[in-house]
């Protein structure tokens, strides 16, 4: 049971937008600290996609964008392509417990 | 261009202890700018931080194995490594070692190729 919840996956045509939700709480979303994304490919290890809820590390398309409300964040794609079907992780800090980094259980977005 | 790479057996018995080693190179790793963590995946499952170490020695550790864990750093050899005593087949896993940018959340922004760990007889 991950501390924060993504949906198992999500789908969407080529030149469709998608998101991908990442529900947390009180402890750890809603308490203000940031959200990360990262883009996992087949086999390989996970890349920094979206970090401190909107900004995208240089190299990362405008295509895709992050947001945050409440005790939810969401990761947009626009345009999508062929070569975004991977699996997305959300991760934040949750204070419980004297504090530590949580991830969300990743979605796997697939391109029709 | 910060690189990092896992070392250690990729086969360890049950109630053994997995050691592994993570050698940085293209940056220090006394730099105030990151932490430096252990990420796990089992296969086909979702990511699990592990822990993490700043430069001075001082470590973060995931509440549901802070009692098995223990991060440590050798700055002499730009080097830090994960102990993770008592181990089972749960925790057979993809282990990445990672950069930690300094802060709070400890977004991660490099990640070695990782090392696949099977706990096995």
């Amino acid at each position: 049971q991950s501390v924060l919840t993504q949906p198992p996956s999500v789908s969407g045509a080529p030149g469709q937008r998608v998101t991908i939700s990442c529900t947390g709480s009180s402890s750890n979303i809603g308490a203000g600290y940031d959200v990360n994304w990262y883009q996992q490919l087949p086999g390989t290890a996970p890349k920094l996609f979206i970090y401190g809820d909107t900004n995208r590390p240089s190299g990362v398309p405008d295509r895709f964008s992050g947001s945050k409300s409440g005790t939810s964040a969401s990761l947009a794609i626009t345009g999508l392509q062929a070569e975004d079907e991977a699996d997305y992780y959300c991760q934040s800090y949750d204070s419980s417990l004297s504090g530590y980094v949580v991830f969300g259980g990743g979605t796997k977005l697939t391109v029709l | 261009q910060l690189q990092l790479q896992e070392s250690g057996p990729g086969l360890v018995k049950p109630s053994e202890t997995l050691s592994l080693t993570c050698s940085v190179s293209g940056g220090s790793i006394s730099s105030s700018r990151y932490y430096w963590g252990w990420i796990r995946q089992p296969p086909g499952k979702r990511l699990d931080w592990i822990g993490s170490i700043y430069y001075s020695g001082s470590t973060y550790y995931n509440p549901s194995l802070k009692s098995r864990v223990t991060i440590s750093v050798d700055t002499s050899r730009n080097q830090f490594s994960l102990k993770l005593s008592s181990v089972t087949a749960a925790d057979t896993a993809v282990y990445y070692c990672a950069s930690q940018i300094f802060g709070v959340v400890k977004p991660i922004d490099k990640w070695g190729q990782g090392t696949l760990v099977i706990v096995s007889s």
